[in-house]
């Protein structure tokens, strides 16, 4: 039972370049979430997706966009990395809103 | 503006002690309550929860309190073992959305 997969585990980019975060849920959930965490700092919302074609925004969504065009994947995209958005970022999901959130390992992102 | 609070960014208890972590919140319409523990390069895994219409709620070695009137509610950890050494956040649901804490690291030494 796989749950919430998360690639890749780590990440360097430089300022400018874009690149996607990917999340896979083996759950039939319907709630996914992204979610980044700075050293020191709580777990922050970036968007999150109450079924297939429906995304909204959650606390820091600058900088982001998502996409979920099926049940299992919600991918993350960065168009122009920044130093700012360096940090760990963590997909979730439930079943239904503020239901348990089960969490992917995360992908910690490193820009230079 | 911070909803949920956890004012102890670390905490340190001897092995077999009993573990207590705090976690403040100011939004009454909160209506559910809940603790992850994440481990270095894992997620947060869901550990216990509490409806707001309880005061307690226990699972093993783990007990949720819940004080309504104070906004306070805390985890009790008893006895604690070296697998507690952790990071705890506490979150809270209100309008079906959920708010995390900054989280408290537990040490527990031998």
């Amino acid at each position: 039972n796989a749950g919430v997969t998360q690639t890749p585990k780590f990440r360097i980019l430089k300022i400018g370049q874009s690149m996607t975060l990917q999340c896979t849920q083996d759950m039939n959930h319907n709630y996914m979430y992204w979610y980044r965490q700075d050293p020191g700092m709580g777990l922050k919302l970036i968007y999150y997706s109450v079924g297939a074609g429906i995304t909204d925004k959650g606390e820091v969504p600058n900088g982001y966009n998502v996409s979920r065009s099926t049940t299992e994947d919600f991918p993350l995209r960065l168009e122009l990395a920044a130093p700012s958005q360096t940090s760990v970022y963590f997909c979730a999901s439930s079943y239904r809103a503020g239901d348990t959130q089960y969490f992917g390992p995360g992908t910690r992102l490193t820009v230079l | 503006d911070q909803q949920v609070k956890q004012n102890s960014p670390s905490l340190s208890v001897q092995e077999g002690r009993i573990s207590i972590l705090n976690c403040d919140y100011t939004n009454s319409m909160f209506d559910y309550f809940l603790w992850y523990k994440k481990y270095p390069a894992e997620g947060p895994t869901f550990l216990i929860s509490i409806s707001s219409i309880k005061d307690k709620n226990e699972d093993g070695r783990f007990t949720v309190f819940l004080n309504k009137s104070a906004k306070h509610l805390s985890l009790h950890i008893v006895p604690s073992q070296p697998g507690d050494s952790a990071v705890y956040f506490c979150a809270a649901r209100g309008a079906g959305k959920i708010i995390f804490g900054k989280g408290t690291r537990l040490h527990i030494l031998p």
